[in-house]
């Protein structure tokens, strides 16, 4: 069974603390990886599509990458404004194309 | 450019009861799809669209309907309402399904009460 799980499911840390965040999946076959943004009381925004294991892909002090079994997403000195919760989804050759979401990580970065 | 547009954002209804939520996009995608997202899940897909005129279910339809009239709008219909219906529906869109371009832009989102 396809099966997308997120950790930690919270995650507190000081302003210009790094730290990443853990995307482990389970597909029968990998088409892509994505990751998005929400902040409370909105919809998701798009970050980062990772296609095959090996692949990183960076905005401003976020910072995405890709193994065949997971994917962690890197926050260099995070500012108070990067705090949001953080979805990770995978889509599988045989999934019709439908997405398998996982909870999310709530970063709460603290200045 | 409003991008996608959700009606209403709120709404109390009582067991039994019906309703539609509306969905309009205006960056011309192709692919359209109602989610629903509960507390500690990830997001559920309920039922999607792959072009003006189509509908498909996705993993959790039951209890739900839709319909693509135009290619900008997705509408999500309540036949009646029960309370493990109560949850927060966003609806997206992208301009595929898979390779590039396949980001989604999501709604603000309706936050539906069954009581």
């Amino acid at each position: 069974e396809d099966q997308v799980t997120q950790s930690p499911e919270a995650l507190r840390l000081q302003e210009g603390e790094s730290s990443s965040l853990n995307c482990s999946y389970t597909v029968s076959g990998l088409r892509g990886l994505f990751w998005y943004r929400q902040d409370p009381g909105k919809g998701p925004e798009f970050l980062f599509t990772l296609y095959s294991a090996g692949e990183e892909k960076e905005k401003e002090r976020l910072k995405a990458t890709l193994t065949k079994k997971e994917s962690f997403l890197h926050i260099t000195a995070p500012k108070p404004e990067d705090s949001a919760t953080y979805l990770c989804a995978v889509q599988a050759y045989d999934s019709n194309y439908q997405l398998i979401w996982g909870a999310g990580t709530k970063l709460i970065i603290k200045p | 450019n409003a991008g996608v547009t959700q009606t209403p954002k709120f709404r109390v209804l009582k067991t039994g009861q019906s309703m539609t939520l509306l969905c309009a996009q205006d960056m011309n995608h192709e692919y359209m799809y109602w989610y629903r997202q509960d507390p500690g899940m990830g997001l559920r897909l309920i039922h999607y669209s792959v072009g003006e005129g189509t509908t498909a279910k996705g993993e959790v339809p039951d209890g739900y309907n839709v319909s693509r009239l135009k290619k900008q709008n997705f509408l999500l219909g309540l036949e009646s309402a029960a309370p493990s219906q109560t949850s927060v529906y966003f609806c997206a869109s992208s301009k595929t399904a898979a390779g590039e371009n396949t980001e989604a832009f999501f709604g603000q989102g309706t936050r539906l009460t069954v009581v």
